[in-house]
């Protein structure tokens, strides 16, 4: 089981639309948890990142943790075109400053 | 804030040669720093982790020889890539850990072109 798991799509959205980016972890000392979006050629950028459990929002976006299920999400409401993108959910673990990556989830924004 | 930068953004060298990359925390200081690498289409690689006055760690399978990595101060990192060779082509991205928020910021990476 990998440690960290997204579904690596595509995953096409509509514009306007919320996108919605799963992800689950399977090591409960993860305790920080970060959402990056990466464009093709480019490198990671912090969209979000979330501590505690329930939301967390900023701008069009959302993210959601709860620890007891192991899984943390990114919504991101009137999606636009400039959304589509790879991205990828990240973890680290109490007494590691290493991030551990998922695959990432290719997103899509059809005009 | 929290701006990483990164130079050259692009290099393409002769095989044998070796090639520096800067990494830099612009508005912060960063006492930890990554390296990674990234082939078209997968997912970053974890090369090392680079602290401030002290040794970089590997990662398992990481040539240390190959990949020199120094840290002299709280807002640059190098790495050296020695007697690059094609197979060394990659895109390499460095990111600095702001303490206080216990984020990673990437700088925007560098693309090596080994002839």
């Amino acid at each position: 089981q990998k440690e960290v798991e997204q579904n690596s799509g595509p995953l096409s959205v509509p514009e306007g639309a919320i996108a919605s980016l799963n992800c689950t972890y399977s090591d409960r000392g993860s305790q920080s948890f970060f959402w990056y979006r990466q464009y093709s050629g480019k490198s990671p950028e912090l969209i979000m990142s979330i501590y505690s459990n329930g939301d967390k929002e900023d701008g069009r976006f959302t993210a959601q943790l709860n620890k007891a299920s192991q899984y943390v999400s990114l919504l991101i409401r009137d999606s636009q075109p400039s959304d589509s993108a790879t991205y990828l959910c990240a973890v680290t673990i109490i007494g590691n400053e290493k991030l551990t990556f998922g695959t990432g989830t290719r997103l899509t924004i059809i005009p | 804030g929290a701006v990483v930068s990164q130079h050259p953004s692009r290099v393409i060298c002769k095989s044998g040669t070796s090639v520096k990359i800067e990494c830099r925390s612009l508005d912060f200081q960063a006492t930890t720093m990554f390296w990674y690498r990234q082939f078209p289409k997968q997912s970053l690689m974890l090369m090392a982790t680079s602290n401030e006055g002290s040794k970089a760690t590997y990662e398992q399978g990481v040539e240390k020889d190959k990949f020199l990595i120094n840290h002299a101060s709280l807002t640059l990192s190098t790495l050296t890539v020695t007697s690059a060779h094609p197979e060394d082509s990659s895109f390499y991205i460095c990111s600095a850990l702001a303490g206080d928020t216990d984020t990673q910021y990437f700088g925007p990476g560098t693309r090596l072109t080994v002839l």
